[in-house]
């Protein structure tokens, strides 16, 4: 039973366009939720976070949007930067157990 | 600053022998984390813990056992292996959920 998905494994994207990366949750007890950036050989760095009760969180680059309603939150990248090109992974947390659950992870590539 | 120490680094076991990673932080966390990657399958979570002395179960806790006797340590045993443990191995620390977590740089895990 997979709560928290990632249903798109790869994106590319050229340099200094959008870079777009989705997620979908199906756990109502979710209260916030992250984004982190993993390199090869390296543990996951944290990038971003939204809580419930926002629709958008934004970070010089990096904005995060949160749909509710549909259980979906999306990363948006904006300019894309080749060092940009990671696996991007969301997480989902539940505050009043302490879980922290992750999705499957979207590999970006971007072009120079 | 160490952060989240794991040793070992790269360990081989072979089928039913047993072994215990280790994960230490240096932060006065109270929450702490242990993931297993698998190719493809982003990370899941094996166990957790809220504080010292208490510890639940993940995802894919089954042939896990974990301890949380003090807020520093968080040690993961294996009892058993199988090859179907095979995986690289990450603990996390956070204050709380709501917060970005710190990693460890990984235990990767072949048990033949």
């Amino acid at each position: 039973d997979q709560q928290v998905k990632q249903n798109s494994p790869s994106l590319s994207v050229q340099e200094g366009r959008i870079s777009i990366l989705n997620c979908d949750y199906t756990n109502s007890m979710f209260d916030y939720f992250l984004w982190y950036k993993k390199y090869p050989a390296e543990g996951p760095t944290f990038l971003i976070s939204i809580s419930s009760i926002k629709d958008k969180n934004e970070d010089g680059r990096f904005t995060v949007f949160l749909n509710k309603s549909a259980k979906h939150l999306s990363l948006h990248i904006v300019p894309s930067q080749p060092g940009d090109s990671a696996v991007y992974f969301c997480a989902a947390s539940a505050s009043n157990t302490g879980k922290l659950i992750f999705g499957q992870g979207t590999t970006l590539q971007v072009k120079p | 600053n160490a952060g989240v120490t794991q040793t070992p680094k790269f360990r081989i076991l072979k089928i039913g022998q047993s072994m215990t990673l280790q994960c230490a932080q240096d932060m006065n966390h109270n929450y702490m984390y242990w993931y297993r990657q698998d190719p493809g399958m982003g990370l899941k979570l094996i166990y957790y813990s809220v504080g010292a002395g208490i510890t639940d179960k993940g995802e894919v806790p089954n042939g896990y056992n974990v301890s949380r006797s003090t807020t520093e340590d968080f040690p993961l045993r294996l009892e058993l292996a199988a090859p179907s443990q095979t995986s690289v191995y990450f603990c996390a620390s956070t204050n709380s959920p709501r917060t970005e977590a710190f990693f460890g740089q990984g235990t990767r895990l072949t048990v033949v």
